[in-house]
């Protein structure tokens, strides 16, 4: 079965610096993988997604992501945090072994702090 | 347009008591889920319905009941609600594709508080 681990609870960044959010899988077949992103009292919302087509995804509002097959890794990264990406992100892995269902990650919560 | 709605979006009641939270998609999918996310945000799916099937049911209690009276539809309803189960509850819908990947689209989430 598949599985995602999410390597930081917690990230704190400041306004202008660069974002990185940690996330390695686990899979048995070919993976699909994404990032959505929850802001406080919100629903989830895709940020990107990874199907096997470029390795370097982008996403919404700068947000980008590279898997690494080597590494097992899907990092989401930003050149420059913004106060408004201050939110709960969460990387999710999908594939065939069990109806592609969704698996996400515990999440990181990430601060921005001005 | 809503793609994927969610009513009620709060929800406070008494422990033992009976409840219901609907949860409607207008994509024209075929596959719905309901999650949970607890108070440390980790979301973990519950059901997931394809055609009108139960097809994951994660070890959920039984006092937990998927009812789909229609492709577009897909409720879930609690008996005696107990102080545990407070927490957001997502609902999803998603096409499936044989031997593709399946992103869902999410509902904006309903927080049942258990007193």
């Amino acid at each position: 079965a598949q599985s995602v681990t999410q390597l930081d609870s917690h990230v704190s960044v400041s306004e202008g610096t660069p974002v990185l959010l940690r996330c390695n899988y686990s899979s048995s077949y070919s993976p699909s993988l994404f990032w959505y992103v929850q802001h406080p009292n919100k629903g989830l919302q895709l940020l990107l997604k990874y199907t096997s087509a470029a390795t370097l995804v982008k996403g919404i509002n700068g947000f980008e992501a590279e898997f690494k097959k080597s590494e097992t890794s899907f990092h989401l990264t930003k050149p420059s945090a913004h106060m408004s990406d201050a939110a709960e992100y969460f990387c999710v892995v999908s594939d065939q072994s069990n109806n592609n269902d969704m698996r996400f990650g515990a999440g990181t919560r990430l601060t921005v702090k001005p | 347009d809503t793609a994927v709605s969610q009513t009620p979006k709060y929800l406070v009641t008494q422990m033992g008591n009976d409840k219901s939270i609907k949860c409607e998609q207008n994509l024209g999918h075929d596959t719905m889920y309901w999650y949970k996310q607890d108070s440390k945000k980790f979301l973990k799916i519950m059901f997931s319905y394809n055609n009108k099937e139960l097809i994951i049911n994660e070890t959920v209690p039984n006092r937990f009941s998927p009812k789909s009276p229609d492709k577009a539809h897909l409720n879930l309803h609690i008996n005696s609600l107990e102080l545990g189960d407070s927490a957001v509850y997502f609902c999803a819908s998603s096409q499936f594709l044989a031997g593709g990947y399946n992103e869902q689209f999410f509902g904006p989430g309903t927080r049942l508080t258990v007193l």
